[in-house]
């Protein structure tokens, strides 16, 4: 079983379109996590739900907005996308505490062209 | 800020060679967690080992071992008898507590290329 999926794999899309990467986690996890893959491999964290609601939330434009109708779930949707934003998307799940770990997905490679 | 930095970018290796991949932390925190994670060329990543503050004590897990020294603020992993599978970058990451919450700070992550 998989334990933090995210859909689609890969997504190529143009500029100025609005798109959205799905997460879904079947650990029983009250957290959830967004991370940014950039092309020099650097992970940065982008957001952090914690039962629902946004805990951290870094300097990230406001074209993306993140979406958790549930703790398995965390939806990361972003509008007017940039060439910039070309890069791998992660999300990760973990226990709420200090000290846990975090699972990661498998990735989403956005390509922005 | 908490800071991680793996001065090695690349390492590359013949199999069977032993490969010792640093990591240098900085952090004003008195507790915090360490942690290591694989990433294949396939692209996932892959949680490999925690350690805390606390506790100094090395850790083996079969080929794997990791050397966590906070005299010298580094979390440094070996892998013995290293094998084709074993190439992969490796990222270190230091946790850092933000209103409650945990972040992991990677970083730069280092490329090991085993060669047959």
């Amino acid at each position: 079983d998989t334990a933090v999926s995210q859909t689609p794999k890969y997504l190529v899309t143009q500029m100025g379109n609005d798109k959205s990467i799905k997460c879904e986690q079947n650990l029983g996890h009250d957290t959830m996590y967004w991370y940014k893959q950039d092309s020099k491999k650097f992970l940065k964290i982008m957001f952090s739900y914690n039962n629902k609601e946004l805990i951290i939330n870094e300097t990230v434009p406001n074209r993306f907005s993140p979406k958790s109708p549930d703790k398995a779930h965390l939806n990361l949707h972003i509008n007017s996308l940039e060439l910039g934003d070309s890069a791998v998307y992660f999300c990760a799940s973990s226990q709420p505490r200090i000290g846990y770990e975090q699972y990661f997905g498998p990735g989403t490679r956005l390509t922005v062209t | 800020a908490q800071k991680v930095t793996q001065a090695q970018t690349e390492i590359s290796v013949v199999e069977k060679e032993d490969v010792t991949l640093d990591c240098v932390y900085e952090t004003r925190d008195t507790t915090y967690y360490l942690f290591w994670y694989k990433q294949p060329p396939s692209g996932e990543l892959v949680f490999l080992i925690r350690r805390n503050s606390f506790d100094e004590q090395n850790e083996i897990s079969g080929r794997y071992s990791w050397n966590f020294q906070k005299s010298t603020s580094s979390f440094n992993f070996t892998i013995t008898a290293s094998q084709v599978v074993d190439s992969a970058v490796y990222f270190c990451a230091l946790s850092e507590e933000s209103w409650g919450a945990q972040k992991l700070v990677f970083g730069q992550g280092t490329r090991l290329t085993i060669n047959p």
